[in-house]
């Protein structure tokens, strides 16, 4: 079974330009979960996707930041304009109806120069 | 406060050595708990979750006390795979599925 899977593996832009990320999660599973790791710091939640509809998105650090899950598949994070704080690792999960197990994807590691 | 602190180590242990990490929480209404290892540059997989009365998995061994808050996770016969960083988690009540990570704990297991 196909594990979760992020795109692109890195990116690197510069400050005020845009950058989508993508994720797409274990077939089946509803429960769709964006994280953030700044350098040095904790895995921070970000926000939460149940099918296509957004159930948490409470640690979404500012309106820079815009999520979807059009159809309930797989999701995008896009942040613009991007800013140097942005930069850091992000990751996806996702897990099933009743989940408890969150399944990670390998991340997205983004620099902002 | 964090609301999920951990030592970040390093812990360098030898082979076959015991090792044990804790980790403390601050919110009480935490229902679900997790230890999950990161390798370098890769992403988090769940080890063990963490229930009321302990729970072992082969050498390891995680174990919960609401009453103090914190979480512990212990090695027996550390091998060199096992040098990762540990990452302690906790998961609110009520539904919501955000999981709260410490920083992690980091351990080399040295030959």
């Amino acid at each position: 079974e196909a594990g979760v899977t992020q795109f692109p593996s890195h990116s690197v832009i510069e400050k005020g330009q845009t950058v989508t990320l993508r994720c797409d999660p274990i077939s089946g599973h509803d429960n769709l979960y964006w994280y953030r790791r700044v350098m040095g710091k904790e895995i921070k939640f970000l926000l939460h996707f149940v099918k296509e509809s957004k159930q948490d998105e409470s640690g979404m650090p500012n309106n820079r930041f815009l999520a979807e899950r059009t159809g309930g598949t797989y999701s995008t994070l896009k942040v613009q304009p991007a800013e140097l704080e942005d930069s850091g690792v992000y990751f996806c999960a996702s897990s099933p109806r009743s989940p408890k197990t969150q399944y990670f994807g390998p991340g997205t590691r983004l620099l902002v120069l | 406060r964090k609301e999920v602190e951990q030592d970040p180590g390093p812990f360098n242990v030898p082979e076959g050595a015991t090792v044990a990490f804790n980790c403390t929480y601050s919110n009480s209404a935490s229902q679900s708990f997790f230890w999950y290892r990161q390798d370098c540059r890769k992403e988090p997989k769940l080890l063990m979750s963490v229930y009321s009365s302990g729970n072992e998995d082969g050498r390891f061994t995680a174990q919960l006390n609401r009453a103090s808050q914190y979480i512990s996770l212990l090695i027996r016969d550390s091998k060199l795979s096992d040098s990762a960083t540990y990452l302690c988690a906790v998961m609110p009540s009520g539904g919501y599925q955000k999981v709260t990570f410490g920083t992690g704990t980091k351990l080399q297991v040295i030959p």
